[in-house]
């Protein structure tokens, strides 16, 4: 089982819709991670939140925002997005440098 | 800058056989080197890790890996391949040492496949 949880597992919307993606960790890891995976290629790099304050932003479009509610919990809250937003979206979290631990992801879809 | 390179985006192998997925690395800092495995439709588990210490480095599920310095290497083995290791492997390296904000650097991938 793994100990960062993502939710949901499945997201299908609209190009006109707002929804978010939750992530979760109860390690005590002070670093959380949002990437991006498209089919057969290696994950992007999104966001990187260190002790719940935006740290790197590698220049993603304003339609995906991320928040940190505290050290447990990481959203991406999603609107107006394109369908070549549609991607397998992972959470991370991390403690020492550079051993992230990933959840299984958000497959989302955008129609 | 620090970048990965895996050497075959597809190996096969046969059930029982030898397991050699090849990664080298490129940074300018003493690497903080890793591999992930990802499974269909999941997230990406840490298979091993090398920071400092001993060279050689024991991960779950049978894997190992040798960091070469001098041939900036950290190429992942496993002596006798499972079905169950079909999967997509993942070598990385950490930006520790240089811009430090925890990013992992990843290379492109390689598929395994095992085979009956």
């Amino acid at each position: 089982d793994t100990e960062v949880t993502q939710t949901p597992k499945h997201l299908v919307m609209g190009m006109t819709n707002k929804k978010s993606l939750k992530c979760e960790q109860h390690m005590g890891h002070r670093a959380m991670y949002w990437y991006k995976q498209k089919a057969k290629k290696p994950p992007e790099l999104m966001f990187v939140y260190s002790y719940e304050k935006l740290s790197i932003n590698e220049s993603v479009p304003s339609r995906f925002s991320p928040e940190c509610p505290n050290s447990s919990l990481l959203n991406l809250h999603l609107h107006a997005l394109q369908p070549e937003d549609s991607a397998l979206y992972l959470c991370a979290s991390s403690q020492d440098r550079g051993a992230l631990h990933f959840g299984n992801g958000t497959r989302l879809t955008v129609t | 800058a620090q970048s990965v390179t895996q050497l075959g985006s597809h190996v096969s192998v046969s059930e029982g056989a030898l397991v050699l997925l090849r990664c080298n690395y490129s940074s300018s800092v003493p690497p903080y080197l890793f591999w992930y495995v990802q499974y269909p439709n999941q997230g990406l588990q840490l298979l091993l890790k090398y920071t400092t210490g001993a060279t050689l480095v024991k991960g779950i599920n049978g894997f190992e890996a040798e960091f070469k310095k001098s041939e900036t290497s950290f190429h992942l083995t496993k002596p006798s391949a499972h079905m169950s290791d079909a999967a997509e492997y993942f070598c990385a390296v950490s930006d520790y040492g240089s811009s430090n904000t925890g990013k992992l650097i990843f290379g492109q991938g390689t598929t395994l496949q095992v085979k009956p």
